[in-house]
């Protein structure tokens, strides 16, 4: 049973535009939502976070929406650059600090 | 800081045999968690421990995995008898409990694990 969804396996977007990735959840009982970019070789790191009181927040070239009654989030990266090729995990922790992670998007930025 | 150590980063094992991995936490966090990526599940939380004590074992597959946490700056994976499905890339994350939201889940670079 996936809570946590992102149903997009891989994104390829031009440098300059904007990336957008989605993630849906099931359990209404999620709180709080962070993204992880991961590249090759290495362990994910924490880009950006959410609390379900808020419906966006954004940090630089990156902004996250929430929307609770679809239960669907998304990160969106604007302008997207060359380094920001990486797989993005979103996550979802509703208590007892345990994260739920979705399957990860590899999203390719192309010159 | 050196960041979440683990090792070793790669372990081809045959099936049947016994793996172990480790994991040094960042000093002074209080949390420790065990994941499993997979192409079908990505990320799956294994373990975690709080203050070197088990909370949550939910996700260990079978009894053939087991975790242990001596003290604050070491755990350890063992997988006893490995099986072919049990290739993946294992993570270790530390985080200090910010009191009232989980603080930023720190990722060790992971062992990948290959059982022939």
């Amino acid at each position: 049973d996936q809570q946590v969804k992102q149903n997009s396996p891989s994104l390829s977007v031009q440098e300059g535009r904007i990336s957008i990735l989605n993630c849906d959840y099931t359990n209404s009982m999620f709180d709080y939502f962070l993204w992880y970019k991961k590249y090759p070789a290495e362990g994910p790191t924490f880009l950006i976070s959410i609390s379900s009181i808020k419906d966006k927040n954004e940090d630089g070239r990156f902004t996250v929406f929430l929307n609770k009654s679809a239960k669907h989030l998304s990160l969106h990266i604007v302008p997207s650059q060359p380094g920001d090729s990486a797989v993005y995990f979103c996550a979802a922790e509703g208590g007892a600090q345990k994260l739920v992670f979705g399957q990860g998007t590899r999203l390719t930025i192309n010159p | 800081d050196a960041g979440v150590i683990q090792s070793p980063r790669h372990e081809v094992t045959e099936m049947g045999q016994e793996v172990t991995l480790r994991c040094k936490p960042i000093s002074g966090h209080d949390y420790l968690f065990w994941y499993r990526q997979t192409m079908m599940r990505g990320l799956e939380l294994l373990i975690y421990f709080n203050n070197n004590v088990p909370i949550d074992d939910s996700g260990m597959p079978e009894d053939r995995f087991s975790a242990k946490m001596p003290n604050a700056s070491f755990s350890t994976l063992k997988i006893q008898p490995s099986e072919p499905r049990d290739s993946a890339v294992y993570f270790c994350a530390s985080s200090l409990y910010g009191g009232t939201k989980q603080e930023t889940q720190y990722f060790g670079p992971g062992t990948r694990l290959l059982v022939l």
